[in-house]
């Protein structure tokens, strides 16, 4: 099993609906997480941190499941711009609590 | 104001030379990284310094060699480029090993 698994997608959707996604980690003592999106062509960029109570940003809503081990992103009245890359990121506390990435899950916005 | 800027965003050079790539943050963070994407968008550390102290080095030949000559800085120089170090390269910083990260703008690394 990856340590950190994302369904690649693409997630084909249309302007305006609501989308969610998962990431499921391997490591039950993992204590950060983190949804990143990417662009086509640039740099990762935090999105989100996802907090044990969960937390939202606007449109954007991060949830984290200890017990499933799992962490989520719903996203709300989707814009064109939502459109990229979304990467789900675990510490690893085993690993000198370094950063693990998930391979992304691509989401693409259409009008 | 940049806060993690790296040069070049483009390099193209033939197999067998050696290239350097530089990156700086202006953040006053501890931690940088070295991470490689490839063209499958995977994206995998390769080096982590803490106040220009390697502490993590994944499995990378050894032609690639960190150099940080302070926190601010870390410098990737590659040897002996091969096909397969094409890739996009990008430099990231975080406060502490635990903290998100701010990456640079990436280094697109093609070798012919």
């Amino acid at each position: 099993r990856k340590e950190v698994e994302q369904d690649p997608g693409p997630f084909n959707v249309p302007e305006g609906a609501t989308v969610a996604f998962n990431c499921t980690y391997s490591n039950s003592a993992s204590q950060s997480f983190f949804w990143y999106r990417q662009d086509c062509r640039k740099e990762p960029k935090l999105l989100m941190s996802v907090y044990s109570s969960g937390n939202e940003d606007g449109r954007f809503t991060a949830q984290l499941n200890r017990a499933s081990q799992y962490i989520s992103l719903l996203i709300r009245d989707s814009k064109l711009s939502d459109s990229a890359t979304y990467l789900c990121v675990v510490n690893n506390r085993d690993s000198n609590y370094q950063l693990i990435w998930g391979a992304g899950t691509k989401l693409i916005i259409k009008p | 104001d940049t806060a993690v800027s790296q040069t070049p965003k483009y390099l193209v050079t033939q197999m067998g030379n050696d290239k350097s790539i530089k990156c700086e943050q202006n953040l006053g963070h501890d931690t940088m990284y070295w991470y490689k994407q490839d063209s499958k968008k995977f994206l995998k550390i390769m080096f982590s310094y803490n106040n220009k102290e390697l502490i993590i080095n994944e499995t990378v030949p050894n032609r690639f060699s960190p150099k940080s000559p302070d926190k601010a800085h870390l410098n990737l120089h590659i040897n002996s480029l091969e096909l397969g170090d094409s890739a996009v390269y990008f430099c990231a910083s975080s406060q502490g090993v635990d903290s998100p990260l701010h990456f640079g703008n990436g280094t697109r690394l093609t070798v012919t």
